[in-house]
């Protein structure tokens, strides 16, 4: 089954405290993107990669990092987590490179950091 | 700032009605438009998107462009409730980047 997957779906965590959401893709599409939304601002574009080791800031860049070692997984990184990432987080993924492609969104990932 | 603008509602009809969802882009670069639906607390799921002015449509949706007026619109027809979720309006400017609107909530009475 085409999906995108994203781990954990649930997390509590403590300020400071780094943590990883995983985000993978069996569809071998080039272009992946990490998106945070939250009540009244709505989806906004973190990170995105337009391939392999090729990354670029989206929106709302600070305080995550990402990266994009193979095709299929582009891990979000929060070094030093603060109670304003405190939001639900999708990954997304799409066939092409260009911003005419259709993206698949992953189940989402909430994240509470106290 | 690039910006997307939707009313966030609820907009409210009458099962069996057409519902009208609105969106407004600043970006006049902007290329590519897309509507998604987004049910409480699931993810977003893609129901039309389009690139050229006029309309398109899908069995019971219509995306309607008009870039002159900056602005992109959704009808859904014979509304059921099952329609009844959030409506995000996404824009893609060409530059590798997405702009997605706050959303519309819409509500199908029964």
């Amino acid at each position: 089954e085409a999906q995108v997957t994203q781990n954990p779906r649930y997390l509590i965590t403590v300020t400071g405290k780094k943590l990883t959401v995983t985000c993978s893709q069996n569809m071998n599409h080039e272009y992946m993107s990490w998106y945070r939304q939250d009540p009244g601002l709505g989806l906004r574009q973190i990170y995105y990669s337009m391939n392999v080791e090729v990354t670029d800031k989206g929106d709302v860049p600070e305080g995550y990092k990402v990266s994009r070692k193979e095709k299929r997984n582009f891990p979000l990184i929060l070094e030093s987590p603060s109670p304003n990432q405190t939001s639900l987080y999708f990954c997304a993924s799409s066939l092409g490179s260009r911003s005419g492609e259709t993206q698949y969104f992953g189940p989402g990932t909430r994240l509470l950091v106290l | 700032q690039k910006e997307v603008e939707q009313n966030s509602g609820p907009l409210s009809v009458p099962e069996g009605a057409i519902a009208s969802l609105n969106c407004t882009y600043s970006d006049r670069g902007s290329q590519s438009f897309f509507w998604y639906r987004q049910y409480s607390g699931k993810s977003p799921e893609l129901i039309m998107f389009i690139y050229s002015n006029g309309d398109k449509e899908d069995g019971r949706f219509t995306a309607q462009l008009n870039k002159a007026s900056q602005y992109v619109s959704l009808l859904i027809r014979d509304s059921q409730p099952s329609d009844s979720a959030t409506y995000l309006c996404a824009v893609g400017s060409g530059t590798y980047k997405y702009i997605f609107g706050t959303g519309t909530r819409l509500k199908v009475l029964a």
